[in-house]
């Protein structure tokens, strides 16, 4: 089983410029997260798709955008770059695990990011 | 609002032995999970362990161990007999609402 996937590794753009970083998810799964990872910010959570919807977002700018596509993948749109969008980008895909009491919860598996540089 | 703390922004081992990182969250759920992530310096998240918090007891993958303690709040990791394979960014996370909270991570060295 194919793990989730993201391109390009390495992005680098300018000021005000606009930035589209790429997703699939493990084969055959509906949900993308995107999360940030930015330096002395830590990981936070920005945007949850399933099933071509948004389902949540977290506490950022509407320039922060996506879409998901029928196939599951999915692209994250950075509108008007500022410097401080410089981070590394990482998507997850969650497998569920499933048990006798659970109501079906999800561990969530990372991919490799996509570093974003801002100049 | 669900918060993850990490107090402990570096720790080092040495190769061979025991180390513990310490997390604490706070939550108001009585059913949520927590994750130990792993992040090398190639920077790929690699989930490490999971605990559901409905089960009392402890949840272990080999060398990896956690200390759960509901009642406190309190998540920790114990890496034993540590390899420098296991050297990294530690992140305690917990489920919240369909997507992950993290602490701010423990940097661990571990020394040969």
């Amino acid at each position: 089983e194919a793990g989730v996937t993201q391109s390009p590794t390495h992005l680098i753009k300018t000021r005000g410029q606009q930035a589209t970083l790429r997703c699939s998810p493990i084969s055959g799964h509906t949900s993308v997260y995107w999360y940030q990872q930015a330096l002395g910010l830590g990981l936070q959570f920005l945007l949850w798709y399933d099933e071509g919807e948004e389902r949540n977002r977290g506490n950022f700018p509407p320039r922060f955008s996506g879409r998901q596509f029928p196939n599951y993948s999915s692209e994250l749109n950075v509108n008007a770059l500022e410097l401080e969008d410089s981070a590394l980008y990482l998507c997850a895909s969650p497998l569920g695990f499933r048990d006798s009491w659970s109501s079906g919860k999800e561990t969530q598996y990372f991919g490799p990011g996509t570093r974003l540089l801002v100049l | 609002a669900q918060t993850v703390t990490q107090s402990q922004p570096e720790m080092s081992v040495q190769e061979a032995e025991t180390v513990t990182l310490s997390c604490t969250y706070d939550t108001s759920e009585s059913d949520y999970y927590l994750f130990w992530y792993k992040q090398p310096p190639s920077r790929q998240m690699i989930l490490v362990i999971r605990q559901e918090a409905y089960k009392q007891q402890n949840a272990t993958e080999n060398r990896f161990s956690v200390n759960f303690q509901k009642a406190a709040k309190s998540f920790s990791l114990k890496i034993s007999d540590s390899q420098l394979g296991d050297a990294a960014m530690y992140f305690c996370s917990m489920e919240y609402g369909n997507k992950l909270v993290f602490g701010a991570g423990t940097i661990l060295r571990v020394k040969s």
